[in-house]
């Protein structure tokens, strides 16, 4: 049973327009969720978090929100840049640095110049 | 900061031998270290956990045996692969994490194992 779902294996957006990154969950014992970007073989790069007690995380060009209600966190990129072409992996956890990260399967953004 | 390398990068060998691939946090000392590996166009599935100075915790399915995973200071770990078969050619990335609240793992850039 996957705990983390990211429904859309894809996005492309052009250049300058928002890139909306959609994350479902399923598992209400977690309370901090964050964003990694990967570039094929290299390991993820943390981009953002947000914890459970906050629906919304901003930093530069990088927005996350999150609905505990609806299991939903989604993570905003505006405006859009070509070198944000990468895979995006959400990740969920119990808040505790010692916990392992539950990972979506990554959505692949490509941002069209 | 929070600065993760992993050695090697990539590494061909031949079925039936051991691989050691490192782990190194740099600028942080490291209690939890995890193991990943990644399949082709799918996601990090995870293998083991490991805290400095005991045993690693492996998720169902991954041969401990197998996959021989040490924590021996907080800024080391390692895998080794056993007697590796070519079903064991994947892409294999460290995190470690410095234990804070919070839940935020640093990741090392992976390494590449192929088996001949």
């Amino acid at each position: 049973d996957q705990q983390v779902k990211q429904n859309s294996p894809s996005l492309s957006v052009q250049e300058g327009r928002i890139s909306i990154l959609n994350c479902d969950y399923t598992n209400s014992m977690f309370d901090y969720f964050l964003w990694y970007k990967k570039y094929p073989a290299e390991g993820p790069t943390f981009l953002i978090s947000i914890s459970s007690i906050k629906d919304k995380n901003e930093d530069g060009r990088f927005t996350v929100f999150l609905n505990k209600s609806a299991k939903h966190l989604s993570l905003h990129i505006v405006p859009s840049q070509p070198g944000d072409s990468a895979v995006y992996f959400c990740a969920a956890s119990r808040n505790s640095g010692n916990t392992p990260l539950v990972f979506g399967k990554g959505t692949r953004l490509s941002v069209i110049a | 900061g929070a600065v993760v390398s992993q050695h090697p990068s990539w590494v061909i060998c031949k079925s039936g031998t051991s691989v050691k691939i490192e782990c190194r946090s740099l600028d942080f000392q490291a209690t939890t270290m995890f193991w990943y590996r990644q399949f082709p166009k799918q996601s990090l599935m995870l293998m083991a956990t490991s805290n400095e100075g005991s045993k690693a915790t492996y998720e169902q399915g991954v041969e401990k045996d197998k996959f021989l995973i040490n924590h021996a200071s907080l800024t080391l770990s390692t895998l080794t692969v056993t007697s590796a078969h070519p079903e064991d050619s994947s892409f294999y990335i460290c995190s470690a994490s410095w234990g804070g609240g919070g839940g935020e793992q640093y990741f090392g850039p992976g390494t590449r194992l192929t088996v001949t």
